[in-house]
């Protein structure tokens, strides 16, 4: 089983719906991200949490929520779906930051991609 | 604020060719890690390559090698003897210390011809 997981891999919906997109890791890390990605713009930050009580805006948040439900399992939702909203959505796991000096320190590590298309 | 810039949007070599990958970055701390992810055309994202910022060795691994330069607030990318299982798009990446976010550059698509 892949260290990152998430569901669904494909969704189509349509504007207005609300989708929510999971993500579940068995790396035991305890930071968590999700990420967007868009062809010309690279990967941008929408949400992350520190820890199970910890969240946090991204670069690009509004039109999105997130949920830290436990600390392998990080949820994000779209309350009401839009056009502009169709992307291809990453979830990622770090372990302790640049303070632990560790050697995965900061390395994030990506689950599969989850593609929206909102008509 | 921090930014990373990747100014080559696309490359197409053939194989066998070098050829290098520029990231630019900006930062204002002073202890700063740089990444180098890799998206084939499959889709996942590959971690390939973390640097510190106090540690300026270049590196090289395989027919991959990085250049970072403080002087020039770069870290660059060289692919030796292109392969075409090389194509795909590359992701250069800053965290700032204490943080791990990361913020990405837009990506090169690299495309190695047969």
């Amino acid at each position: 089983d892949a260290d990152v997981t998430q569901t669904p891999r494909n969704r189509i919906t349509k504007t207005g719906k609300r989708i929510m997109l999971e993500c579940s890791q068995t790396k035991g890390h305890d930071r968590m991200y999700w990420y967007r990605q868009d062809p010309g713009l690279g990967l941008r930050l929408i949400y992350y949490s520190f820890d199970v009580k910890d969240i946090n805006k991204g670069e690009i948040s509004d039109g999105y929520s997130v949920s830290r439900q436990a600390q392998a399992k990080f949820s994000l939702s779209l309350e009401s779906a839009i056009p502009n909203q169709t992307a291809l959505y990453f979830c990622a796991t770090s372990g302790l930051g640049q303070r632990s000096g560790g050697e995965g320190a900061n390395v994030l590590t990506f689950g599969a991609g989850s593609r929206l298309t909102v008509l | 604020a921090q930014k990373v810039t990747q100014a080559q949007t696309e490359i197409s070599v053939v194989e066998k060719e070098d050829v290098t990958l520029d990231c630019v970055y900006e930062t204002r701390d002073t202890t700063y890690y740089l990444f180098w992810y890799k998206q084939p055309p499959s889709g996942e994202l590959v971690f390939l390559i973390r640097r510190n910022s106090f540690d300026e060795q270049n590196e090289i691994s395989g027919r991959y090698s990085w250049n970072f330069q403080k002087s020039t607030s770069s870290f660059n990318f060289t692919i030796t003897a292109s392969q075409v299982v090389d194509s795909a798009v590359y992701f250069c990446a800053l965290s700032e210390a204490g943080y791990s976010t990361l913020t990405f550059g837009k990506g090169t698509m690299l495309l190695v011809s047969p």
